[in-house]
């Protein structure tokens, strides 16, 4: 498959559970994003990665954890989230300069 | 801190008519101003971009214009097709790194046949 892909699409999960969204890009790309979409409000940058190290973090929760083991992959694990945290967590990708950046389908979240 | 205003929140033209929105940012060092559409369920996507050394850009129907003294930066759709209805988010860079954006919340433009 071409372009930024992430799995699930959809996921439902109870505030004690643990899971993880996972993100992947097919465009050789060396930047990886998350951001947050939640209604009436605009997109959250939440990570940044760059050449795989971790360049940006914006106060993001702890219960939130970003992993991106190479350029290609990236992954957000979750634990003991809140109600308020569902919400459409998008990924995307770029060339560090090069500054479009090319989003996924997204996750849709609802933590019960 | 950093923060993009965007305005109108909602829109609706007719078919053939003209729509802008228009965007302010607040941090001085930004020099880079993409547009992403989002059509209902689907990802955004970057239509047209504009970065601080240009003052406008055109892409057929579609035009950015950028006064960086202000601080604002507007989207033009000209022709407008009932295809162009969507949700559309500006962006600004911040923080000294081009590839660092903030969004504005989104305007929803409805085309009507």
């Amino acid at each position: 498959e071409t372009g930024v892909t992430q799995t699930p699409r959809h996921l439902v999960m109870g505030m004690t559970n643990k899971k993880s969204l996972k993100c992947e890009q097919h465009l050789g790309h060396n930047a990886m994003y998350w951001y947050k979409q939640s209604a009436k409000k605009p997109l959250e940058l939440m990570f940044v990665y760059s050449l795989e190290e971790r360049v940006e973090n914006n106060s993001v929760p702890s219960r939130f954890s970003p992993e991106c083991p190479n350029s290609s992959h990236l992954f957000l694990h979750l634990h003991t989230l809140q109600p308020e945290d569902s919400a459409l967590y998008l990924c995307a990708s770029s060339q560090e300069y090069d500054n479009e950046q090319f989003f996924g389908p997204g996750t849709r979240l609802t933590v019960l | 801190g950093e923060n993009v205003e965007q305005h109108p929140s909602t829109l609706s033209v007719q078919e053939g008519d003209s729509a802008v929105i228009k965007c302010t940012y607040s941090d001085s060092a930004s020099n880079y101003f993409p547009w992403y559409k989002q059509e209902l369920g689907k990802r955004p996507q970057l239509i047209i971009d504009i970065r601080s050394n240009v003052g406008e850009k055109k892409d057929q129907r579609i035009a950015v214009t950028l006064n960086k003294t202000a601080k604002h930066f507007s989207l033009h759709i000209t022709e407008t097709q009932p295809e162009d209805s969507a949700v559309y988010f500006c962006a600004a860079s911040f923080g000294g790194a081009t590839n660092k954006l903030i969004f504005g919340t989104g305007t929803l433009l409805a085309v009507q046949p």
